[in-house]
């Protein structure tokens, strides 16, 4: 089993739709999450950090973290072609050391 | 720009060649990290410092890979005798030695081995 698992899609939806990534974990010393964008052949960009348990929302992103069942999620509301992308879900156990990365999904979003 | 940078972009280099790539954090930014990227699959840590101290190594990290940062500041990785299985895009990350960790990348240098 992977430390990290992220249902690797893809995943269509149409534009204005809301949707929902997922990663699940298993290591319970995970604190620190965090989502990334990818765009084809570019770096990730990040998206949103997460300290423990809890929800954050930045614009028509929201962040949830649960960490009694290990599972993480980001909801995009409003989605836009724009957003479509590769989203990769990360993790650490301390602050500042490695990053442990889902695969990634692939979603596409069509006008 | 004030963003991580690395260069080159792309390379293609034959099998057995070495290749060394570099990495430029964001200027206060003292803890530098590499990644590598598969098709496919999510960055896989190989390596990371704070200022000039490479503090730890992934087991993918293998002897024929180096990485220097010796001023504290911008960093190489190098691959010596280059095989096919090292084609992959290799990501440079930095980030604040603090509290929160939020680790911002570059765009990465896409290694073609043929």
């Amino acid at each position: 089993q992977k430390e990290v698992e992220q249902d690797p899609g893809p995943l269509s939806v149409p534009e204005g739709a809301i949707v929902s990534l997922n990663c699940t974990y298993s290591n319970s010393a995970f604190q620190y999450f965090m989502w990334y964008r990818q765009y084809s052949r570019k770096g990730p960009e990040l998206l949103m950090y997460t300290y423990s348990s809890g929800n954050k929302e930045d614009g028509r992103f929201t962040a949830q973290v649960d960490k009694s069942s290990k599972y993480i999620s980001l909801f995009i509301r409003d989605s836009q072609p724009s957003d479509s992308a590769t989203y990769l879900c990360a993790m650490s156990d301390q602050a500042g050391t490695a990053l442990i990365f889902g695969k990634g999904t692939t979603l596409s979003v069509s006008s | 720009d004030t963003g991580v940078s690395q260069d080159p972009r792309h390379k293609i280099t034959k099998r057995g060649q070495n290749v060394t790539f570099r990495c430029d954090p964001i200027s206060e930014h003292n803890r530098l990290y590499w990644y590598r990227q598969t098709l496919g699959q999510g960055p896989e840590f190989l390596t990371y410092f704070q200022n000039e101290a490479q503090l730890e190594k992934s087991r993918l990290l293998s002897d024929r890979f180096s990485a220097e940062r010796p001023k504290g500041s911008f960093s190489t990785l190098e691959i010596q005798r280059t095989e096919q299985g090292d084609s992959a895009m290799y990501l440079c990350a930095s980030s604040l030695n603090r509290g929160d960790t939020e680790a911002f990348f570059g765009q990465g240098t896409r290694l073609t081995v043929v």
